[in-house]
Order: C-alpha cells, then structure tokens, then sequence
C-alpha cells in the first residue's frame, strides 16, 4: 500500500459542469475525511466517513457538494454546476480508529473552474 | 467556536539560529494539537502531536493551556526545513474533524 490516492490529479472544467473526484485510503483506514485549500489557507474540512457512514459535514458546505464512500473503501466527491469559486485543491486524508488519530493525506485534486 | 491562529505567514531564518512557529488555538474541553508539515511537491505529512511528546527532526512542541499555544520549535535551523508548516486543532467537541490554520512557510536561508 503507497498511501493514500487521489484522481485525477488535475481537473480543468467550464462553470456549470459536473465534477467527480476519487479518494482511495490506506486500506486498513476505516476513517475517511475530505478538505478544500484555497491559495494561502490551510485545508477547510468539508467531510468526513467512519467506513460507509457520513458522519459530519461542514456547515460552509453547498448542496451542490456530496460525497460517497458505499463499500467503506474509495470515496467520491462531486460538485454539481460547479463555479469559479469552487477552484481550489480537495484533500483526501484517511485514519484508523474511531477517537482523533494521525491523518495520512493524498496528493490532493487540483480544480480549476474557466 | 474553534480557530487555530498562526499569526506569522512567512518566516525567515538563518542556518544554525532556533525557530519558532507560533500557534495559538481556542477550544472548549480538551485539545489534540497537531503540527502538520509540507516540504516542495510532497504531500501534508503528520511532524509531531502533542500527546506523544516526542522530538521529530529536531522540533518540539509544548501545548500551553494558560497560553491556549502550541508553539514549534527547534534550537537549530537546517535547510531541509524550508517547508509550510500547519498547526492543527481536534478533540471530542469539534466531533473529531480537524481544524488547520493557514500555515507558515518557512525559509531557512544557508
């Protein structure tokens, strides 16, 4: 196992498309966990799955946003009619455990919004 | 509500001299501080947390509660550690999701 992935890792798309990144955790991570980072901020939590279950999501989050993990395994974010300020980097980090353990993070998927 | 400040952006050094990167964070309860760091073209990776107490790559951290700080530091500067460093705030309350501030990038200047 490398680690956490994510893809793709770039993502170029005209304001209004839909958009679907993948996250595939460490395979033993029952923890499943979602950002975004803007230019010159640290990463802003938008999600997170405890195996197959959404637990929380942020408040800031649109309803143009959703995420699914269905097997407990890789997860999908999607932003539907996205916009340009939907640009930015989404992190995937996955953990085990169910108290507040170390995140292992992705790559990241780099969204730019034309 | 729950916040981590880290007041300075950038932070420059010289080679050899200490570091300091400072963190301050508000929380109701008991904290679990993190120092998250990203070196050029890597991925964020955990540096150190404040229960292990542990030194890694020469940093330490010390969780002030009376200060409400987590402050890294290191005596003695090395290149290799120019790299965006991340103070990160979890715990019971905040459901266990994480909360970052927005970095300071160190420049250790040879």
């Amino acid at each position: 196992d490398t680690g956490v992935s994510q893809n793709p890792r770039h993502k170029i798309t005209k304001r209004g498309q839909n958009v679907t990144f993948r996250c595939d955790p460490i395979s033993e991570h029952n923890r499943l966990y979602w950002y975004r980072q803007t230019l010159g901020q640290g990463p802003e939590f938008l999600t997170y799955f405890q195996n197959e279950a959404q637990l929380e999501k942020s408040r800031l989050l649109s309803d143009r946003f959703s995420a699914e993990r269905p097997k407990g395994s890789f997860s999908t974010l999607e932003i539907q009619r996205t916009e340009q300020g939907d640009s930015a980097m989404y992190l995937c980090a996955s953990s085990k455990g169910t108290g507040v353990y170390e995140q292992y993070f992705g790559p990241g998927t780099r969204l730019t919004v034309t | 509500a729950q916040r981590v400040t880290q007041p300075e952006k950038l932070l420059s050094v010289f080679k050899g001299a200490p570091v300091e990167l400072k963190c301050n964070y508000s929380y109701s309860g008991s904290p679990e501080l993190f120092w998250y760091v990203q070196y050029s073209r890597q991925r964020l990776q955990l540096l150190l947390r404040h229960i292990s107490r542990e030194s890694i790559k020469g940093f330490t951290a010390d969780l002030n509660k009376g200060e409400t700080s987590f402050h890294l530091k290191k005596p003695f500067a090395q290149e290799e550690d120019s790299a965006m460093y991340y103070c990160a705030l979890s715990g019971r309350n905040t459901g266990n999701q994480f909360y970052f501030g927005t970095g300071t990038s160190l420049t250790v200047i040879p």
